[in-house]
């Protein structure tokens, strides 16, 4: 079974730019999620999908952050305009079952390591 | 927001040894889940713990959440390199702990 892809693995940009990860799910998870991880930090969650839905966006920073899951697929992630504060690993989870508050397995991505300058 | 703190932050074992982490809360969890991520990677699950006092062993690695649900702690016996490595743990609002780092010396 093929696990979560993340594309790209690397990217680093200006501040004030803009920029988007892409994250393919395993097939058949309808619960996705997008994490940031700050260097020397556990994982925060941005934002939790069940299959086009958002279930949970309370800590994303809607000022600048955005993220869709058109199709209940695939999803994407922007940040405009980036800030030096955004430098981070941007994680991509699913798992098969989830909701508010239920936690099925999840699966993560290896993740995008943007550094912002 | 239920805040979830792991400690040691650090922890740097020889080979052979025992040790313990822990990820302790204030509040009540109705789960707790922990991973292991190493570097460039994504966190693995390791296990989920749902019932308070519950023990759950993995290999050389022993789960226990706490009776009242607000707490959990990791041991693993005879630490080997194979287990260096972040240990987060995570509740069932989908919040992590900052982790422990883990290094096993040959």
């Amino acid at each position: 079974e093929a696990g979560v892809a993340q594309s790209p693995r690397y990217k680093i940009i200006e501040k004030r730019q803009s920029v988007a990860f892409w994250c393919n799910p395993i097939s058949g998870h309808a619960t996705l999620y997008w994490y940031q991880q700050i260097l020397g930090q556990g994982p925060k969650l941005l934002i939790q999908f069940q299959n086009n839905g958002v279930v949970d966006d309370s800590q994303l920073p809607k000022d600048r952050f955005s993220a869709e899951r058109l199709k209940g697929v695939d999803s994407t992630l922007k940040i405009q305009p980036a800030k030096l504060e955004d430098s981070a690993v941007y994680l991509c989870a699913s798992s098969l079952v989830g909701g508010a508050n239920i936690v099925g397995e999840q699966y993560f991505g290896p993740g995008t390591r943007l550094t912002v300058t | 927001t239920q805040l979830l703190e792991q400690s040691p932050q650090f922890l740097s074992i020889q080979e052979g040894e025992n040790l313990t982490v822990y990820c302790n809360s204030s509040s009540v969890f109705s789960s707790l889940q922990w991973y292991r991520q190493e570097p460039g990677e994504g966190p693995v699950l390791l296990v989920t713990v749902v019932t308070g006092g519950e023990v759950k062993k993995l290999k050389r690695l022993t789960f226990q959440f706490g009776d009242a649900r607000k707490d959990s702690s990791l041991h693993i016996t005879a630490a080997q390199p194979g287990d260096t490595g972040l240990y987060l743990c995570a509740g069932n609002d989908m919040r992590f702990g900052a982790g422990t780092r883990l290094t096993v010396k040959p």
